[in-house]
């Protein structure tokens, strides 16, 4: 059974960088043909798609965050990465790690908190 | 402001049916049949509920359906069950300049 497993700082402070992690198990990033992406939802908010990656690396990127966001796909270590800049507390959120295919997400992380705040 | 529209809430009595609605372009929604929809209860992650407009992945029971015309999708529950109430997002696959996805708002689906 496909895992995905978020990782990463739970509080960052504005202007700085949000980095995370997230490690997929039960299957292999680099065998397969779907792209692995992030997703957010603000507290109390609805869901928000961020970026996505392929195996070779293509990426997409939501045109408005496109500016400050990198994802990126490490296939030695089974993981794919997002990478945030210059965040603000508009950036608090749950983010999700999901696996991708047609645009539809069959399998999700938990979802780990980021909390932006000084 | 999300991309895809869809109504704040809906609802109905056990064992109706409900139909959700997700409004959007010719960019995604009317432009693809990349249509997904999820469900989401409180604390949880959302769950895939609909894929390629009709698809259900298994698992999902028949009484969820997916449709598609012209720029909006829709997602129907029938037969109603108490544990249908949560939050229903609907999603797709969108190019302007570029290729990516976009959500509707949601919609919270209280089972009367």
């Amino acid at each position: 059974q496909l895992q995905l497993q978020e990782s990463g700082p739970g509080l960052v402070k504005p202007s700085e960088t949000l980095s995370l992690t997230c490690s997929v198990s039960g299957g292999s990033i680099s065998d397969s043909d779907y792209h692995w992406a992030w997703i957010r939802q603000p507290p109390g908010k609805g869901l928000e798609w961020i970026a996505s990656v392929f195996r070779s690396g293509v990426s997409s990127y939501k045109p408005s965050l496109k500016s400050r966001v990198t994802i990126s796909v490490d296939t030695s270590k089974n993981q794919f990465s997002l990478k945030m800049t210059s965040v603000t507390a508009a950036d608090t959120a749950v983010y999700y790690c999901v696996r991708e295919t047609g645009g539809a997400s069959d399998y999700w992380g938990q979802g780990t908190l980021v909390t932006v705040s000084s | 402001q999300s991309a895809l529209t869809q109504p704040p809430s809906a609802s109905g009595s056990p064992g109706q049916s409900v139909t959700i609605s997700c409004t959007g372009t010719n960019s995604d929604v009317g432009g693809y049949d990349h249509v997904s929809w999820y469900q989401q209860h409180p604390g949880k992650a959302p769950k895939l509920m609909i894929y390629g407009v009709t698809k259900r992945p298994s698992g999902v029971p028949d009484r969820f359906s997916g449709s598609k015309s012209g720029n909006t999708a829709s997602l129907t529950v029938s037969g109603l069950q108490a544990e249908d109430e949560a939050d229903y997002y609907c999603c797709s696959y969108a190019k302007t300049d570029t290729s990516h996805v976009v959500f509707g708002g949601g919609t919270k689906l209280t089972v009367l």
